[in-house]
């Protein structure tokens, strides 16, 4: 495993749902990402937090609400969500060390959301 | 503007051949560019990076990868695959911005027998 948890992993809601998707990760890394992953496109960076501050929005519409409470957490809330926001969203953390060097992402899992 | 280009939707090799995943990419600047592997109902592995240096990189599981800068390429390679390296790999290159990644979309390998 690689140290990035996700839960629940699948999960299925109604568009007048509220509903939110944790990440932990627990490799003491300082950025945590949210990405949205749809069959045949590139993977969507949705969301970016370094040291708890976000500093990436990627023109996501506000039914999708980030929490980033502690460099080890992440929540993604979702309400009144759309049928096209049926995806794989993926968590991701990575140890940002600026220009002196250039650390991978580490994944979790995923959280496969279904849409109805 | 940052972008990488996986041209194949799926590559087919036979097991014990030499496989070739494709990737292209566009950046302003000096590229890191990166590979990864997903398997099915899992998040994604890092395979190996490209920062500087040697254009071949050498990276987990016998993947490597040469980065060519006058073709902005950046192809994975495997001497010779196995039926276990099936699974979806997506090349990733860093922006400007260090907390930006930018991902192709994907390229599913098929390994047969």
């Amino acid at each position: 495993e690689t140290g990035v948890t996700q839960t629940p992993r699948h999960l299925v809601m109604g568009m007048t749902n509220k509903k939110s998707l944790k990440c932990e990760q627990h490799l003491g890394h300082n950025a945590m990402y949210w990405y949205k992953q749809s069959a045949k496109k590139p993977l969507e960076l949705m969301f970016v937090y370094n040291f708890k501050e976000q500093t990436e929005n990627n023109s996501v519409p506000s039914r999708f609400s980030p929490e980033c409470p502690n460099s080890s957490h992440l929540f993604l809330h979702l309400h009144t969500l759309q049928p096209e926001d049926s995806a794989l969203y993926l968590c991701a953390s990575s140890q940002q060390t600026g220009l002196a060097g250039v650390d991978e992402q580490f994944f979790g899992p995923g959280t496969r959301l279904t849409v109805l | 503007a940052q972008s990488v280009a996986q041209p194949e939707d799926q590559v087919n090799v036979a097991e014990g051949n030499p496989l070739t995943v494709k990737c292209t990419y566009s950046v302003s600047g000096n590229p890191y560019l990166f590979w990864y592997v997903q398997y099915p109902n899992r998040g994604l592995q890092f395979l190996l990076k490209y920062i500087t240096g040697d254009n071949l990189v050498k990276g987990s599981y016998g993947f490597e990868a040469e980065f060519n800068k006058s073709q902005t390429s950046f192809h994975l390679k495997k001497p010779s695959a196995l039926v276990s390296d099936s699974a979806l790999y997506f090349c990733a290159v860093r922006g400007r911005n260090f907390n930006k990644f930018y991902f192709g979309s994907g390229t599913k390998l098929n390994v047969k027998p």
